[in-house]
């Protein structure tokens, strides 16, 4: 079964608002989730670690200001892109680490108009 | 330099053949984990096999397995037997040390030919 639970799949939002991705942890309780973004045509990269209870760590030219994460409980990381830009257009996907096994999201994808 | 290469942007493979994806990795670290990833285009990052830097064994996980080559650094994944739902991306990935974060490879399009 899953291990994580992604939400939603797909938004479109109009340029200047926000939107907010859930990451859910299903089987087990995730301290640590990480969030990557995903260009067309390009592979995966990190943009940030969310820490549960604590402030989340973003990888060097993320801006955290405008990718607030929050993860307030052991089971939940929220991503959410604010004042949104259609640069941001991108698949986002987070993912946690049960043992020595990576798994992912679903992944969300973001389409700014 | 970089982390994770995979040098096969593309390959179009004859289905019942078995194909061998490359990935070389770099790293300094004593321990490591080595990921492969399979992503279809509804996006979604279906776990497929790990080895451990320590391992002994080469990873085996039903038609997936890893020819994984310390001294080369290198950890090619074999798919034997290849279907056609076998098509889509293929992403090489590592973890360095005990942190679980992943660095990943540009990926290989699989293309099955029926």
């Amino acid at each position: 079964g899953a291990v994580v639970s992604q939400h939603p799949s797909w938004v479109i939002c109009k340029s200047g608002t926000s939107v907010k991705i859930e990451c859910r942890s299903l089987d087990f309780q995730a301290t640590t989730m990480f969030w990557y973004r995903q260009f067309p045509k390009q592979s995966l990269m990190l943009m940030a670690t969310s820490n549960e209870g604590s402030k989340a760590t973003y990888e060097q030219g993320v801006e955290k200001d405008k990718f607030l994460i929050n993860h307030a409980s052991l089971t939940l990381s929220t991503l959410t892109v604010t004042s949104a830009h259609p640069e941001d257009s991108s698949f986002y996907i987070c993912s946690v680490a049960p043992g020595n096994t990576i798994y992912f999201g679903e992944g969300s994808w973001l389409t700014v108009v | 330099a970089q982390k994770i290469t995979q040098t096969q942007p593309g390959m179009f493979v004859q289905e019942k053949e078995a194909v061998t994806l490359d990935c070389t990795y770099d790293t300094s670290d004593q321990s490591y984990g080595l990921f492969w990833y399979k992503q279809p285009s509804s996006g979604e990052m279906i776990f497929l096999i790990y080895q451990g830097s320590y391992d002994e064994q080469n990873a085996t996980e039903g038609r997936y397995s890893l020819n994984f080559q310390k001294a080369r650094k290198s950890t090619n994944l074999v798919i034997s037997a290849s279907q056609l739902g076998d098509s889509a991306m293929y992403f090489c990935a590592m973890r360095e040390g005990t942190n679980e974060k992943l660095t990943f490879g540009t990926g290989t399009r699989l293309t099955i030919i029926p």
